[in-house]
C-alpha cells in the first residue's frame, strides 16, 4: 500500500527566502507525481506534474525533482512571497490500481 | 489541462437527509473517477474508485451503503451521502482520468458539505 509522507508539516519563513519541501513515498512503482497548492477551504491548484521517466519540472519560481528509485521528491520555491502562503500537497499516482494518494501536506506561511 | 466540474460547490443539509454531489468531465471521457474526502486541516483521503458502468471499489473503512457512487456515463459520476450526520461534514473532491493506464488525473474544485 502506497504511503506518502511530507516534511516539514509546517514552515514559516520571511519573504524572499528560498525553501525546499520534501515528499517521500514507499512504493516506487509510480507513473507520476504531482505537487498541488491549496488555500484553506478551497480546491486544489496543480503546480507541477512529473512523469516517472522525468527527473524534474520547472515552472516560474518552482522546481520539482523526482528520484523514483529512492522514493523522494522535492519542491523548491525560489524567492518566496506572501502570496505563496498555502498548504502544499504531494500526490503520487501508482501503477497498481492507478490511484492517486496524497501526503498530509506542508503548511507554508511566508511573512512580509 | 482538462476540466472537471463539481456541483454544488457548497451544500447545507439537515441531519438524516441525503445529498448528491455531481462530478463531470467537461472535455474528455472519464473512464475512471475517484472520490476523496478532506476533513479540516487534514489531507485528502481516497474514498472510492469508480469505473464507468461498473460498481465502485471502496477503500477500507468507507461505508459503501452510506456513500453511494454511480458512474453511469463517461462524463458523469455522482456521490450520494445517505442519511447524513454532522460527522459527514467535510470537503469532498472528485478526480477523473481518461483511458486505461498511466494517464493524468484532473481534479474538481470540491464540494463543502455541512450537515446541521
Amino acid at each position: 500500500k502506497q504511503e506518502v509522507t511530507q516534511i516539514p508539516a509546517a514552515l514559516s519563513v520571511p519573504e524572499g527566502e528560498n525553501l525546499v519541501l520534501n515528499c517521500s513515498f514507499t512504493d516506487s512503482a509510480i507513473y507520476n507525481l504531482q505537487w498541488f497548492s491549496q488555500d484553506p477551504g478551497k480546491g486544489l491548484t496543480s503546480l507541477l506534474l512529473i512523469q516517472s521517466s522525468q527527473r524534474e519540472q520547472t515552472s516560474g519560481r518552482l522546481n520539482a525533482s523526482l528520484d523514483k528509485s529512492s522514493g523522494r521528491s522535492t519542491l523548491y520555491i525560489a524567492a518566496s512571497q506572501p502570496g505563496d502562503s498555502a498548504t502544499y500537497l504531494c500526490a503520487v499516482s501508482s501503477t497498481g490500481g492507478f490511484k492517486t494518494i496524497f501526503g498530509a501536506g506542508t503548511r507554508l506561511f511566508v511573512k512580509a | 489541462g482538462a476540466v472537471v466540474s463539481q456541483h454544488p460547490s457548497r451544500v447545507i443539509c439537515k441531519s438524516g437527509t441525503s445529498v448528491k454531489i455531481e462530478c463531470r468531465s467537461l472535455d474528455f471521457q472519464a473512464t475512471t473517477m475517484f472520490w476523496y474526502r478532506q476533513f479540516p486541516k487534514q489531507s485528502l483521503m481516497l474514498m472510492a474508485t469508480s469505473n464507468e458502468g461498473s460498481k465502485a471499489t471502496y477503500e477500507q473503512g468507507v461505508e459503501k451503503d452510506k456513500f453511494l457512487i454511480n458512474h453511469a456515463s463517461l462524463t458523469l459520476s455522482t456521490l450520494t451521502v445517505t442519511s447524513a450526520h454532522p460527522e459527514d461534514s467535510s470537503f469532498y473532491i472528485c478526480s477523473a482520468r481518461w483511458g486505461v493506464g498511466d494517464t493524468e488525473a484532473f481534479f474538481g474544485q470540491g464540494t463543502r458539505l455541512t450537515v446541521v
